[in-house]
Parts: structure tokens; sequence; C-alpha cells
């Protein structure tokens, strides 16, 4: 099972809008709504922030929103703030009650 | 609240085996599924593998196969990550999750795993 594709670094301004992509293949992202994104910060755990592609946990930004079109998914953060500044993961459901996870991008508030 | 902690840091030689433990609080221990995640330094993440410990199945990434092996014990809570051949790769801080869905949403602090001669 081939990690998941994303852009190693993403930035952007305070107030700003940027967007992740996260790229499969019709075995993982292409066949399942069961997209997650987390988002890491340095020597911590990652933390849950969108589920089935589309959905927020309880407590999580409305600044934060999923999408997905065929084998790619998206994670958009809107109205950039200085604390958004983590590594962001995607992870899909590969079938059989296996995941794999997205290389991770780095976002950079600048 | 919903907690996972994990057990402490471990060096190992190469070619010793690491079991890692991970006990829950908060929630009905037997009703979610449990994932093991890992993340060598610097790197993504990668998952491993999930048990349920309800029923002590196991599911794992065909990478681990025949060297990874997670059980739980329902009496404490805890279930167990062991490792074993460890080499110099396998250096990374791995990680416990709770399943919901089928996604980890609540994640254990981490244990750092050290293979060194």
């Amino acid at each position: 099972q081939s990690a998941l594709t994303q852009p190693a670094s993403v930035s952007g301004s305070p107030g700003q809008s940027i967007t992740i992509s996260c790229t499969g293949t019709s075995s993982d992202v292409g066949s399942y709504n069961l997209v997650s994104w987390y988002q890491q910060h340095p020597g911590k755990a990652p933390k849950f922030m969108i589920y089935e592609g589309t959905k927020r946990p309880s407590g999580v930004s409305n600044r934060f929103s999923g999408s997905k079109s065929g084998n790619t998914a998206s994670l958009t953060i809107s109205g950039l703030q200085a604390e958004d500044e983590a590594d962001y993961y995607c992870c899909s459901y590969a079938g059989s009650s296996t995941l794999v996870f997205g290389g991770g991008t780095k976002l950079t508030v600048l | 609240q919903v907690q996972l902690v994990q057990s402490g840091a471990e060096v190992k030689k190469p070619g010793a085996s690491v079991k890692v433990s991970c006990k829950a609080s908060g929630y009905t221990f037997t009703s979610y599924y449990m994932h093991w995640v890992r993340q060598a330094p610097g790197q993504g993440l990668e998952w491993m593998g999930i048990i349920n410990p309800g029923g002590g199945s196991t599911i794992y990434a065909q990478k681990f196969q025949g060297r990874v092996t997670m059980t739980r014990d329902t009496s404490t809570s805890t279930v167990y990550m062991e490792l074993s051949s460890l080499r110099s790769e396998d250096t990374a801080v791995y990680y416990c999750a709770r399943r919901t869905g089928v996604a980890p949403d609540y994640w254990g602090q981490g244990t750092l795993v050290t293979v060194s001669s």
C-alpha cells in the first residue's frame, strides 16, 4: 500500500485561505468517503480535525473543511491564524480494516 | 474524558523485541478498536495495524506481518504492541489511537523506541 501524495509544504498569510491536497487511488480515496485529516504540532500527538471526508469532530473550528473529488481529497483552512502552523496529514480507509496515510504537509503561516 | 496513556521510552539493541502498552480510560474499552501508528524521526505517519479489544482479532499492515503482535488485556483496559527483530529503521514514536468509524480519533502521547547498538 503506497502512501497518499501530499505537497511537502504550503504557506499563507494570516486571514488567507489555503488548501492541501491528498491524492490516492481508486483503491483508497476514490473508493470510500472515509478520508480523515490530522494536525500535528512539533513534539505532539496528531489531532483529529476532519473525518468521513467533510465532517468536523466536536470542538474543531469551522475554519477547517474537507472535500473530495475522484481520487483526491482536500483540506481547506480559511482565515489562517498563527496557531494553524503545523504539519497536516490525510488518512484514507483502504479496505479490509486497513488505513493509509499521506506523507504530510508543512503549513507555514507567513 | 477519553485518555490513552502509553508506556515510557525504550532503548533496544538490533535484533531485540519491544513491547509498548497503551492503557485506555474514559470509555468502554471493548467497544472501540485500537490502531497502532508509528512516526520515524522527521517523517510521516505510518499505519501498523489494528486490534479489536473485544474479541482480540487483529489485522496488520503487510509491511509488519510476521514481526508485529498486538494483544489486549480487558481486565486492565490495556492494549499492547510488540515488534520483534528490531532494526535501526524501527526507531520511531509509536502511537496507539482509538478508532471511531474507521478513523483514529483519540491518540496516546506516543512512545519513543530507539534501536541502537
